[in-house]
């Protein structure tokens, strides 16, 4: 019944690793994001795909990497982990670039020691 | 750029009434969104404005003036699962496309 699920919910690595955060949504929607929710509780946009293409690429450092095999997966990489990157990445999906409502998964609490 | 201002705490008693104000600056405004984000978890779709004026939903409404750059949400008859943070989200066409541009949230604690 999940609508957006992410995997896994809890990430605690070491710096300088390479680890990987999966999202799938159910909902037949077209459009997925990442946002990422620092320790100050402010959210902010990542990524956007649209039908497996990118949309937006905002200031992110080139160590995370998007990738969309179909449109109901958008997992997200990240090389070389920083302490910085310690955050609670949430996924999103909506129904198309129109479209308003927007479905957040329920996060990945990401520990970088 | 855009800026997106909310106060970061406010404080409110059972069966009362919460103003939460928003102000923001955008260059391609595209809607307005409110979110519900309780601790620990993802934020929940509350309320969407385009177009100037009053949106009901139940307990919930919202009202948007474009020119004025300001949006409020109202809380009617606070329970205390109303505590939680509120989150003031924009649409800007010039920047971030669809995605959401975020305020920084209002932490909302509804007392007994």
């Amino acid at each position: 019944d999940t609508a957006v699920s992410q995997t896994p919910k809890y990430l605690v690595t070491q710096m300088g690793n390479d680890k990987s955060i999966k999202c799938e949504q159910n909902l037949g929607h077209d459009t997925m994001y990442w946002y990422k929710q620092d320790s100050k509780k402010f959210l902010k946009i990542m990524f956007s795909y649209n039908n497996k293409e990118l949309i937006i690429n905002e200031t992110v450092p080139n160590r995370f990497s998007p990738k969309s095999p179909d449109k109901a997966h958008l997992n997200l990489h990240i090389n070389s982990l920083e302490l910085g990157d310690s955050a609670v990445y949430f996924c999103a999906s909506s129904q198309g670039l129109t479209h308003y409502e927007q479905y957040f998964g329920p996060g990945t609490r990401l520990t970088v020691t | 750029g855009q800026n997106i201002d909310q106060p970061t705490e406010m404080t409110a008693t059972e069966g009362a009434i919460v103003q939460i104000n928003c102000t923001y600056q955008t260059s391609g405004f595209n809607g307005l969104f409110w979110y519900q984000q309780h601790a620990g978890e993802a934020p929940t779709f509350l309320s969407y404005n385009v177009l100037d004026g009053l949106e009901e939903k139940g307990r919930f409404s919202s009202f948007l003036s474009r020119s004025k750059g300001y949006s409020y949400l109202l809380l009617k008859e606070l329970q205390m699962k109303d505590s939680a943070s509120y989150l003031c989200a924009v649409r800007d066409r010039a920047q971030a496309g669809t995605a959401l541009i975020f305020g920084k949230g209002t932490t909302l604690s509804v007392s007994s």
